[in-house]
């Protein structure tokens, strides 16, 4: 266990739906990141969130929209997905933003249909 | 952009050998940290390595860096079947890293 927790581990949708995917950390840490994990492609930052403000957005499409209530959780909300979107979705944290340590979840496995 | 890039992209080698993957990045670093996927999970951080050194250690791992040349690499001393995985480097900004190294340890 890394400290860093997401549910769900597997989650299937249609295009048409909403869901969120969820991220907690206990480790005290102050940033916070969603990667995307595609088959055969480098790992992608898509959000950076450092004491619960956004220092991120790589370039990611509005379908995909984050949360941060606090230092401790994460959201990603999704909707109107494509295909292609499916991915495992990663969360991690570290104690500053970008260039110390991250800590990761273990994923969510998501597959649009 | 800074980007980590790792070679070679697989590697397969009997139980007890020494492993040896390669990552080379384009920008000026603070630090590179390498890290380890096992399949389908999450990235496990192994180690990190300060621009202002040039050699690290951490049990069967040793990691280098040459600054000069914009690269670093990761030994796995006396490989075990558990070291199957991907091995990833990532330049201290955690924005990009490469496709990564994967492993496969040969009983």
């Amino acid at each position: 266990e890394t400290g860093v927790t997401q549910t769900p581990r597997h989650l299937v949708m249609g295009m048409t739906n909403k869901k969120s995917l969820k991220c907690e950390q206990h480790l005290g840490h102050n940033a916070m990141y969603w990667y995307k994990q595609s088959a055969k492609k480098p790992l992608e930052l898509m959000f950076v969130y450092n004491f619960k403000e956004q220092t991120e957005n790589n370039s990611v499409p509005s379908r995909f929209s984050p949360e941060c209530p606090n230092s401790s959780h994460l959201f990603l909300h999704l909707h109107t997905l494509q295909p292609e979107d499916s991915a495992l979705y990663l969360c991690a944290s570290s104690q500053e933003p970008l260039g110390s340590e991250a800590f990761f979840g273990q994923g969510t496995r998501l597959t649009v249909v | 952009s800074q980007q980590g890039e790792e070679d070679p992209q697989a590697l397969s080698i009997q139980e007890g050998e020494n492993a040896t993957m390669n990552c080379s990045y384009k920008t000026s670093i603070n630090n590179l940290q390498w890290y380890r996927q096992n399949s389908g999970r999450g990235l496990v951080h192994l180690i990190l390595i300060r621009s202002n050194e040039r050699e690290k250690h951490s049990g069967r791992l040793r990691v280098t860096l040459d600054t000069s040349k914009k690269s670093s690499s990761l030994l796995i001393t006396a490989s075990r079947a558990a070291d199957t995985a991907s091995y990833f480097c990532a330049t201290d900004s955690l924005v990009i890293f490469g496709k990564g190294t994967r492993l496969h340890i040969l009983p």
